[in-house]
């Protein structure tokens, strides 16, 4: 069965510094999506992703934040300048249009990144 | 009103019972609902689609009251393998998805 897969597994960054999370989405889906997690709480939403841009995206995804999808097969969120409070674990997920572009098909999720800032 | 609320639990239940987790939504123009299911550290995987008429896939049961913006899962003859948390997810607008808490189940042998 097709996966979503992302990487590095487990991330430790000093604060301050940029990262770049990588996710590479099952391949004829369309529509991607990060989100994060921190220890013990709910999984929020931070951004989806169509067609090269941005669709809808968070209150938590502020100008810190960015996602492109360079390659076509890669897609990436980049922290700019790291924050203790960004660390959780984050979760890249994707889905396919569904009949007629239908947005109701259900994500598929990776097994994510544990982002850990020091 | 927080955009998806559900049960706090945990709910510690034997092997063989039934167990009814309820899920509720603030935004009434919510479009697709689903429910996962998670595994301490690892991430959301589908458990089943919710459908407006309800619908069943083996010993588990959705419902779906777009009225009273409700939805529950049934798990009949709980395996010790559904011991996990069960996460109601709602789709709020055209692609922004909002996961509730989730409902922690153990169930013991």
């Amino acid at each position: 069965e097709p996966e979503v897969t992302q990487t590095p597994s487990h991330q430790v960054t000093q604060m301050g510094q940029e990262v770049i999370l990588r996710c590479v989405p099952i391949s004829n889906h369309l529509y991607f999506y990060w989100y994060r997690q921190i220890l013990g709480q709910k999984v929020e939403f931070l951004v989806s992703f169509y067609n090269n841009e941005i669709s809808e995206k968070s209150e938590i995804f502020d100008d810190q934040f960015s996602v492109e999808r360079p390659d076509g097969s890669n897609f990436t969120l980049k922290i700019r300048s790291t924050k203790l409070e960004d660390s959780a674990m984050y979760f890249c997920a994707s889905r396919d249009g569904g009949e007629n572009g239908v947005p109701n098909q259900p994500q598929h999720f990776g097994d994510g990144t544990r982002l850990s800032i020091l | 009103r927080k955009e998806v609320e559900q049960d706090p639990g945990p709910f510690n239940v034997p092997e063989g019972a039934t167990v009814a987790f309820n899920c509720t939504y603030s935004n009434s123009a919510s479009q697709s609902f689903f429910w996962y299911r998670q595994d301490c550290r690892k991430e959301p995987k589908l458990l089943m689609s919710v459908y407006s008429s309800g619908n069943e896939d083996g010993r588990f049961t959705a419902q779906l009251n777009r009225a009273s913006q409700y939805i529950s899962l049934l798990i009949r003859d709980s395996k010790l393998s559904d011991s996990a948390t069960y996460l109601c997810v709602v789709k709020t607008s055209y692609d922004k998805v909002i996961f509730g808490p989730g409902t922690s189940l153990s169930v013991i042998p």
